[in-house]
């Protein structure tokens, strides 16, 4: 079942300008991820937020989790066109899978 | 070079026919899992596999069947009894369930 779901479902912006995208889920986690997919392609692993944790860094990605809101946001700042892609967040939950949001698809104009 | 093969990457399916997916890794990873993604869509998952012969269903089992008699190879069987299958199927694995997942590039099934 869908958990996840992000916003927003779609954004527009400029090359150099920052972009940040939201999670929410629905029960309690043991950890978040956030992936990306080029078009046509498989997802990649970008960073994973355990729940013990507030904030994550992997270089110009910076990745929030609020657990009493159920909410996690993706920041990417100084964005480039190659950041075109969508974003998804997943959360492994009780059930020990990874339940995916329905995404942002990001593009970045140069 | 480690990493999650799927093939083909394009497949078409004729009415009544079972097609099968191909996924294999050479990460040494326990367990694989299948997803189907629909266009503008997230992933929703058909099977997955926790070690070698045994798998569970996920969401979305009808109409799909799947095998797990080695370590490195999940195929999936994609059933007449699936009546819209066209669709983007992505096949991953992980060491442990719930930790980072590695996925291949995908098999685009369309319908003949």
């Amino acid at each position: 079942s869908q958990q996840g779901e992000e916003d927003p479902q779609a954004l527009s912006i400029q090359e150099g300008e920052n972009a940040t995208m939201n999670c929410s889920y629905k029960t309690s986690i043991n950890n978040l991820q956030w992936y990306r997919q080029n078009s046509g392609r498989g997802l990649v692993h970008l960073i994973l937020i355990r729940s013990n944790e507030r904030e994550k860094h992997s270089g110009r990605l910076r990745v929030t989790l609020d657990t009493s809101k159920k909410s996690s946001s993706l920041l990417i700042t100084a964005s480039r066109a190659a950041d075109t892609a969508s974003y998804f967040c997943a959360d492994h939950n009780a059930g020990n899978m990874l339940t995916f949001g329905g995404g942002t698809r990001l593009m970045v104009k140069p | 070079d480690g990493g999650i093969t799927q093939s083909p990457k394009y497949l078409f399916r004729k009415e009544g026919q079972n097609v099968t997916l191909s996924c294999e890794q050479n990460l040494n990873h326990d367990a694989m899992y299948w997803y189907r993604q629909d266009p503008g869509q997230g992933l929703r998952l058909i099977y997955y596999s926790q070690i070698v012969n045994d798998f569970q269903k996920g969401d979305i089992a009808e109409g799909y069947s799947v095998s797990r008699e080695k370590k490195e190879s999940f195929p999936l069987t994609v059933t007449s009894a699936q009546k819209n299958p066209t669709a983007f199927y992505l096949c991953a694995s992980t060491p442990a369930p719930g930790e980072t997942q590695h996925f291949g590039d995908g098999t685009r099934l369309s319908i003949l």
